[in-house]
């Protein structure tokens, strides 16, 4: 099962938003919508931001969004703040048979 | 709080044994799935595998790359998990996570420990 594909840096200015993008295929992404979404500092745990493509868990703020179509799920941040810089992995079920999960390579977010 | 905490990592030659332990608190360690997650120095997450609760016969899943090497198994008894590792390979160098599966349909990783690192080397 490969990897989820995602774009390996993105950028914006405080206050500005950002896209991240996810790519799978139709046996992990576009079959299921069990996409999560990870934020990870350096030297510390992934934190989850966002599960089944759209929903927030308590105490993550409302500029992270999830959405989904097709075989591509997106992260938007809105608002970006200076804390928002981290990595961003992306993640899928991928089904029984297989690898059951399947993350993305990840996103280095830079806010500038 | 929810807490998980992994130890046992540390220095394995290439072709050693070495086990992890996930140590659970703070939620019943016994209904949850529990995974493990790695990170090789500078890459992305890779998911290894999972074990179910008992009430779903402690079913085992494998990533591809490890299976056949790595067993999962849990001790509800200690609300701890484990990662006996085998026929270890330089390329299993990584921080190794445990993970709990969140949600009611188990659709997520909703809480982390901080990570061990196994390092596999001559």
């Amino acid at each position: 099962q490969s990897a989820l594909t995602q774009p390996a840096s993105v950028s914006g200015s405080p206050g500005q938003s950002i896209t991240i993008s996810c790519t799978g295929t139709s046996s992990d992404v576009g079959s299921y919508n069990l996409v999560s979404w990870y934020q990870q500092h350096p030297g510390k745990a992934p934190k989850l931001m966002i599960y089944e493509v759209s929903k927030r868990p308590s105490g993550v703020s409302n500029r992270f969004s999830g959405s989904k179509s097709g075989n591509t799920a997106s992260l938007t941040i809105s608002g970006l703040q200076a804390e928002d810089e981290a990595d961003y992995y992306c993640c899928s079920y991928a089904g029984s048979s297989t690898s059951n999960w399947v993350f993305g390579g990840g996103t280095k977010l830079t806010v500038l | 709080e929810v807490q998980l905490v992994e130890s046992g990592g540390g220095l394995v030659q290439p072709g050693g044994s070495l086990k992890l332990s996930c140590a659970a608190s703070g939620f019943t360690f016994s209904g949850s799935a529990m995974h493990w997650v790695r990170q090789a120095s500078g890459k992305g997450l890779e998911w290894v595998g999972r074990i179910r609760s008992k009430a779903n016969s402690y079913a085992t899943a494998y990533a591809a790359s490890v299976k056949g090497r790595f067993t999962i198994s849990r001790d509800d008894s200690k609300n701890t998990a484990y990662l006996q590792m085998n026929s270890l390979k330089t390329e299993d160098t990584a921080v190794y996570y445990c993970t709990r599966q969140g949600g009611s349909w188990g659709s997520h990783f909703d809480y982390w420990g901080q990570g061990t690192l196994v390092t596999v080397s001559s």
